[in-house]
């Protein structure tokens, strides 16, 4: 009964391949992240879609491509693997409170991407 | 977006209160700040959530002053397993972009 998967957990791969990452939440809701966390901890969203419409894309290189098929899912595309690209990837789902406050994310446990 | 900034590191002993100071000068007068807390290996989760004064809840307290420019996350009696990243985060409901930042690594020792 996990509220927001990922996988796979660990991903090793080399320099210009191109993986997928996948995400699914049960919570119901109706938005869904990807964010990035560097080895410093530094963690800062990639994307956003509210009901598989992207509403936040913070510059991050087209090499990355989100894709929501349907609410409940959020899978992350990433062309071209370089050794940058190499942190862990969490995704995460909210419902709008609709309260003025803030949602409150539910994230998954992460995706640990290697590239080599 | 209100820019946040708290230390990077904390240092501390089990059974001590720890304190985390969050710094946001810039805080709109609609905006909440929100504190996470992640796990080594984890996700972020949750912890608390406040406007202005005090909220507590069974995990910690969030201490909010008149001005709203800083909050101090308490941490009561700390056990080794509140070793983790707290993260603070302002903003407000609707078109909000979550900022996380760096957060506060907590290392509580025997």
């Amino acid at each position: 009964d996990t509220a927001v998967s990922q996988t796979p957990k660990y991903l090793v791969t080399q320099m210009g391949n191109d993986k997928s990452i996948k995400c699914e939440q049960n919570l119901g809701h109706d938005t869904m992240y990807w964010y990035k966390q560097d080895s410093k901890k530094f963690l800062k969203i990639m994307f956003s879609y509210n009901n598989k419409e992207l509403i936040i894309n913070e510059t991050v290189p087209n090499r990355f491509s989100p894709k929501s098929p349907d609410k409940a899912h959020l899978n992350l595309h990433i062309n071209s693997l370089e050794l940058g690209d190499s942190a862990v990837y969490f995704c995460a789902s909210s419902q709008l409170a609709g309260t003025g406050r803030p949602d409150t994310q539910y994230f998954g446990p992460g995706t640990r991407l290697t590239v080599l | 977006l209100a820019k946040t900034t708290q230390p990077i590191s904390m240092d501390s002993y089990e059974g001590q209160e720890v304190n985390i100071t969050c710094s946001h000068n810039n805080i709109a007068t609609n905006d909440y700040i929100t504190w996470y807390q992640q796990f080594p290996s984890q996700g972020p989760r949750f912890i608390i959530q406040g406007y202005k004064t005090k909220v507590t809840n069974e995990v910690a307290s969030l201490f909010i002053p008149a001005d709203r420019k800083s909050s101090t996350l308490s941490l009561p009696r700390v056990s080794l397993s509140d070793t983790a990243v707290y993260y603070c985060l302002v903003g407000k409901g609707g078109s909000y972009i979550p900022t996380f930042g760096r957060g506060t690594s907590l290392i509580v020792h025997p």
